[in-house]
């Protein structure tokens, strides 16, 4: 079956800008989670939904930084006013289950967003 | 709080030589999961394993192998007869239900260069 799939794979924007990044998740997978990987390092916790709510989104760096999935499916990470330092590569991974078996998350190929 | 970590940034071996990656975890919760993960020069992280805080049960599956040990908090990775395709960098992950939510905690990874 397919796996989970990002778009934009590339995304170039200046400072200040607004970026919004979508996330399809595997079908049938109710668990769908954001992260970000910086050059050089493992990536890192944003957000995560269990069906339609965001059950933690401890990971968010600031209030700048907003993601949502509405109908339990897509999500889409929104980044306002976007800063240099934003840059990276934005993973998504969705899993069947948080616990047992099944609870393994499997990845997206990730949108590095570049800020100029 | 829970940490991972890869003390190897880098190895690099010849083709046919037996590799292990380390990896060293830290948490407080009796229940967890701990992963690994390759990320090829291509991207997109590929799950290799899941393996539960019960199960300490060494693992092999072809060339790679697993060996979990709670005493010393290690869940180390070993490819036997290593092989070109196996460069990428080796992504040592954990998460428990402390906190319900399956995120993922990742250490910052071990790039495996594989000479031919």
């Amino acid at each position: 079956g397919a796996g989970v799939s990002q778009t934009p794979s590339n995304k170039v924007t200046e400072k200040g800008k607004y970026v919004e990044l979508r996330c399809d998740p595997i079908s049938g997978h109710t668990a769908l989670y954001w992260y970000r990987q910086s050059l050089g390092q493992g990536p890192e916790f944003l957000i995560y939904f269990q069906g339609t709510g965001a059950a933690d989104d401890s990971g968010l760096p600031n209030d700048r930084f907003f993601a949502v999935r509405p109908e339990g499916s897509v999500s889409t990470l929104k980044i306002q006013r976007t800063e240099r330092g934003d840059s990276a590569v934005y993973l998504c991974a969705s899993s069947l289950k948080i616990a047992g078996v099944g609870n393994e998350q499997f990845f997206g190929p990730g949108t590095r967003l570049t800020v100029l | 709080a829970q940490k991972v970590t890869q003390a190897q940034t880098e190895i690099s071996v010849v083709e046919k030589e037996d590799v292990t990656l380390d990896c060293v975890y830290e948490t407080r919760d009796t229940t967890y999961y701990l992963f690994w993960y390759k990320q090829p020069p291509s991207g997109e992280l590929v799950f290799l394993i899941r393996r539960n805080s019960f199960d300490e049960q060494n693992e092999i599956s072809g060339r790679y192998s697993w060996n979990f040990q709670k005493s010393t908090s290690s869940f180390n990775f070993t490819i036997t007869a290593s092989q070109v395709v196996d460069s990428a960098v080796y992504f040592c992950a954990l998460t428990s239900l402390g906190g319900a939510t399956n995120k993922l905690i990742f250490g910052t990874g071990t790039l495996l260069a594989v000479q031919p």
